[in-house]
């Protein structure tokens, strides 16, 4: 079974502050997307990037795609408080379930 | 601009009964997918469909069954259900960004519970 872990699992920091959240897995991806979540609501894709070693800046989030396609970084600067919500990472191969999500990271940011 | 669209969006359950949920998109996306969400598993696939009349089976489908009649809806159903089905669960259409990439948009969510 494919797993794509996600570390931190909970991360809660001030205003202003950097973070980094990782998503790690032992498979090859053919691309890998970043989604974030709030609650009541579903995931919303914020971010695809299909080639090793990618990087794609989204204003304050910058993305990036292990050399070898099996992990990726998203990394935020100065968090604002409506960056709060569930990071989720998702594999995409070409097997029979197409899409591995990650486990989530729950990120909080203060005011 | 819907999308996807889930009903219902709360339900309360007995051990044993049964229920379905519907999606429906108004995306013309040939891909669908069933999913749970539970704390600290992420999202797993229950069922998915490559097209109308065509499904297939995901990480965790026993305990439940789909349907693709039309490809605007897919339908999960649970014919029995059990506690351990108490989630939330999410249906997404798969379609292709102007990049090339796919990208899947989900609905807000069904929340089950199961007494």
């Amino acid at each position: 079974t494919q797993l794509l872990e996600q570390s931190p699992q909970f991360l809660s920091i001030q205003e202003g502050e950097n973070l980094t959240v990782y998503c790690n897995s032992s498979s090859v991806f053919s691309s890998l997307q970043w989604y974030r979540q709030e609650p009541g609501e579903g995931p919303v894709l914020l971010v695809t990037v299909v080639t090793g070693g990618e990087v794609k800046k989204l204003k304050r989030l910058t993305f990036q795609f292990g050399d070898a396609r099996k992990d990726s970084s998203l990394h935020i600067t100065a968090a604002q408080p409506g960056d709060t919500g569930l990071y989720l990472c998702a594999g995409a191969t070409s097997g029979t379930y197409k899409y591995i999500f990650g486990t989530g990271t729950r990120l909080k940011v203060l005011a | 601009n819907a999308g996807v669209t889930q009903t219902p969006k709360f339900r309360v359950l007995k051990t044993g009964q049964s229920m379905t949920l519907l999606c429906a998109q108004d995306m013309n996306h040939e891909y669908m997918y069933w999913y749970r969400q539970d704390p600290g598993m992420g999202l797993r696939l229950i069922h998915y469909s490559v097209g109308e009349g065509t499904t297939a089976k995901g990480e965790v489908p026993d305990g439940y069954n789909v349907s693709r009649l039309k490809k605007q809806n897919f339908l999960l159903g649970l014919e029995s259900a059990a506690p351990s089905q108490t989630s939330v669960y999410f249906c997404a259409a798969e379609g292709t960004l102007d990049s090339g990439a796919n990208v899947l948009t989900f609905g807000a969510g069904s929340r089950l519970t199961v007494l």
